[in-house]
């Protein structure tokens, strides 16, 4: 059955490694979020695309993190140096989004998530 | 203050009863959404709202977009329905979902 799928599920690092996460939306679907969640914060949006392309990553620390879609069945977030404070569970959804239709009028499908430690 | 908040926290409920679970924000939007959140970590889109009211089995999720304000009802509660119930909304004119701090539900036996 479709579903996002997330690589790695666990994942734990020391502090300054760099750290990939990587995402497979449902085939066909045109968006593309990522999200982090904490205990302190909730879920928070790091960045979103569509077709592709980032629409907003206002939501992500530009110094160490990276977000890219290389096609339209891989996202990547990236982290380097990596930190403590980086530790969360990161979440990517995907969705189709038609022209013209607001993009939280469409539901986010939400893999299983990848758990960093950063020690 | 967070723009969308929800109440209570947590709540425990023996099997059986009624659970209301609410949702205020403070912004204009577009729709509203209701998120699960398994112990497992897994979410699930439960409902996505623009205006009124939508049943799916057990679950009832209403919106009053004047008031600001959203519920998610379960009735009949069971054991299995023991999750996390997070509320969303997106603002108009924007593109992300804003995210409430979640509702921790334990239905007990």
């Amino acid at each position: 059955d479709a579903r996002v799928t997330q690589t790695p599920r666990h994942k734990v690092t020391e502090m300054g490694q760099e750290v990939t996460m990587r995402c497979q939306p449902i085939l066909g679907h045109n968006t593309v979020f990522w999200y982090r969640q904490t205990m302190m914060q909730g879920l928070e949006l790091l960045a979103y695309f569509r077709n592709r392309a980032p629409l907003d990553d206002s939501g992500m620390p530009k110094d160490r993190f990276s977000a890219e879609m290389p096609d339209a069945t891989l996202a990547t977030l990236k982290i380097q140096p990596s930190e403590p404070r980086d530790s969360a569970v990161y979440f990517c959804a995907s969705g189709f989004v038609s022209d013209g239709t607001a993009l939280a009028k469409n539901i986010q499908y939400f893999g299983a998530g990848t758990r960093l430690s950063v020690l | 203050k967070n723009e969308v908040e929800q109440s209570p926290q947590n709540l425990t409920a023996q099997e059986g009863e009624f659970i209301t679970i609410n949702c205020s924000y403070s912004v204009g939007i577009s729709a509203l959404h209701w998120l699960q959140q398994h112990p497992g970590g897994g979410i699930v889109s439960l409902f996505m709202l623009s205006s009124g009211k939508k049943k799916h089995g057990r679950l009832i999720a209403t919106i009053n977009i004047q008031e600001k304000h959203s519920s998610l009802h379960i009735t009949a509660s069971h054991p299995r329905d023991s999750a996390v119930y997070i509320c969303a909304v997106g603002k108009s004119g924007q593109g992300n979902l804003i995210f409430g701090k979640g509702t921790k539900l334990s239905v007990k036996p």
